[in-house]
């Protein structure tokens, strides 16, 4: 079975640099979740979109920013990037029950690990 | 907020033997999701079971099962007959069935299968 994808698998970046992040959810999946865990830590909720648009916003920094594309892919994009944003960035996806409620599950993909230097 | 504690940072057991895994959380909704995801060393999130809070029986997927306590705010994980391949991370998580979409993850419990 088809799984969420992101690219790149890992990034190495400098300090005060930029980053963007891809997440392909799963096929029919409408909705993409972003989460950060760092080194030790449970993931950290940052922010979600359904059909394109913002649906919930957690802890996400405001150099941060993330959009859904036509296609349902997401991208997270990081501006002035700091040491304590050296995590595993993961992506996941679920799709809408009938009537937009909210869904019960969400698929992870592999992760994204961005080390800051 | 809704809070979810996990009180065993670790946790072993011998391999073929049970073992539960404490999770309690806390919130003010009446209806809610609970999960358990595994995060073996690859660092993969791999849903392990879930349980929906306004269903009174308990969720149970082969060798793994939970014991919901609705009015105590628990959801423990039991896992039967524990495999070399059970060794993980184990994180609770909570979810709102109100608009709020993020899981609220506990802090994890480092599960030791020992040969």
């Amino acid at each position: 079975a088809a799984g969420v994808i992101q690219s790149p698998r890992h990034l190495i970046k400098e300090k005060r640099e930029t980053a963007t992040l891809k997440c392909y959810p799963i096929p029919r999946h409408d909705t993409v979740y972003w989460y950060q865990q760092g080194p030790g830590q449970d993931p950290q909720f940052l922010i979600s979109f359904y059909e394109k648009m913002q649906s919930d916003k957690g802890s996400i920094p405001d150099r941060f920013s993330a959009q859904q594309f036509s296609d349902y892919h997401s991208e997270l994009n990081m501006s002035s990037l700091e040491l304590g944003d050296s995590a595993l960035y993961f992506c996941a996806s679920s799709f809408r029950l009938a009537g937009g409620s909210a869904p019960h599950e969400q698929f992870f993909g592999p992760g994204t690990r961005l080390t800051v230097l | 907020a809704q809070t979810v504690t996990q009180s065993q940072p670790e946790m072993s057991v011998q391999e073929a033997e049970t073992v539960t895994l404490s999770c309690t959380y806390d919130t003010s909704e009446s209806d809610y999701y609970l999960f358990w995801y595994k995060q073996p060393p690859s660092r993969q999130m791999i849903l392990v079971i879930r349980q929906e809070a306004y269903k009174q029986q308990n969720a149970t997927e082969n060798r793994f099962s939970v014991n919901f306590q609705k009015a105590a705010k628990s959801f423990s994980l039991k896992i039967s007959d524990s495999q070399l391949g059970d060794a993980a991370m184990y994180f609770c998580a909570y979810r709102s069935t109100l608009g709020a979409d993020g899981l609220t993850f506990g802090k994890g419990t480092h599960l030791i299968i020992q040969p």
